[in-house]
């Protein structure tokens, strides 16, 4: 699976819009690029899954270069319930592959009012 | 629809012990896969089934076991409990075929005294 590398942490404000980038140099062709979010002790949110261009769905939207050596989760007008960890996964559609999911460290967003 | 449901949510056992944990998948889904999740590792993949098999497995030692019956409903097992075992362990579901993000259940919350 590729490694990917994501901020350690954000700080954002009420009302803005973040952008998360995660870079995943080795990616194979084959691989798709999916986040998940995760609040204190509960499980991994599914939020976003795009191979390459541009996906958006109701919660954030997902802009992939050409070279598809990194992405970026962009999050609209962000609230306080956005707190949370957001991991960035490449791997299979199921985003994982032989090795299930690979989290990484993921980024801890936190945003402020 | 319903979401993936663990039993149970908090447990404390006392070193030495075994544990069993359940997870009921969301309907029609056939995989289901184990995590453990520690402050200092991270989430960690232990094992997957699909259609009562097991697909793929973690790096693990084999204390910790599984299985998945019929229904799709998965139990883990981890034998002669550990200080090092107390964890956040999540299950989740999905449709196993390559497709589609992954649905994690709150979690069981294991404490080892």
């Amino acid at each position: 699976l590729a490694k990917t590398t994501q901020p350690i942490s954000m700080d954002s404000y009420e009302g803005q819009e973040v952008n998360i980038t995660c870079s995943h140099n080795n990616i194979a062709t084959n691989d798709y690029i999916t986040w998940y979010q995760q609040f204190p002790s509960q499980g991994p949110r599914f939020i976003i899954q795009g191979y390459k261009t541009k996906v958006t769905n109701e919660v954030a939207s997902l802009f992939i270069p050409a070279d598809r050596k990194s992405s970026t989760l962009s999050l609209p007008r962000v609230s306080l319930s956005d707190t949370a960890v957001y991991y960035c996964l490449v791997g299979d559609r199921t985003g994982g592959g032989a090795d299930g999911l690979t989290f990484g460290k993921g980024t801890h967003l936190i945003i402020q009012p | 629809k319903a979401g993936v449901t663990q039993t149970p949510r908090y447990l404390i056992k006392t070193r030495g012990q075994q544990v069993t944990l359940s997870c009921s998948p969301i309907s029609g889904h056939r995989s289901v896969s184990w995590y453990q999740q520690t402050p200092g590792q991270g989430l960690q993949f232990l094992f997957e089934y699909f259609s009562e098999t097991q697909r793929n497995k973690g790096n693990f030692p084999g204390r910790f076991s599984g299985r998945q019956f019929s229904n799709s409903r998965s139990e883990m097992n981890v034998s002669t409990l550990e200080l090092g075992d107390s964890a956040l362990y999540l299950c989740a579901s999905s449709f196993g075929t390559g497709s589609g993000g992954y649905t994690f259940g709150s979690g069981t919350r294991l404490t080892v005294v």
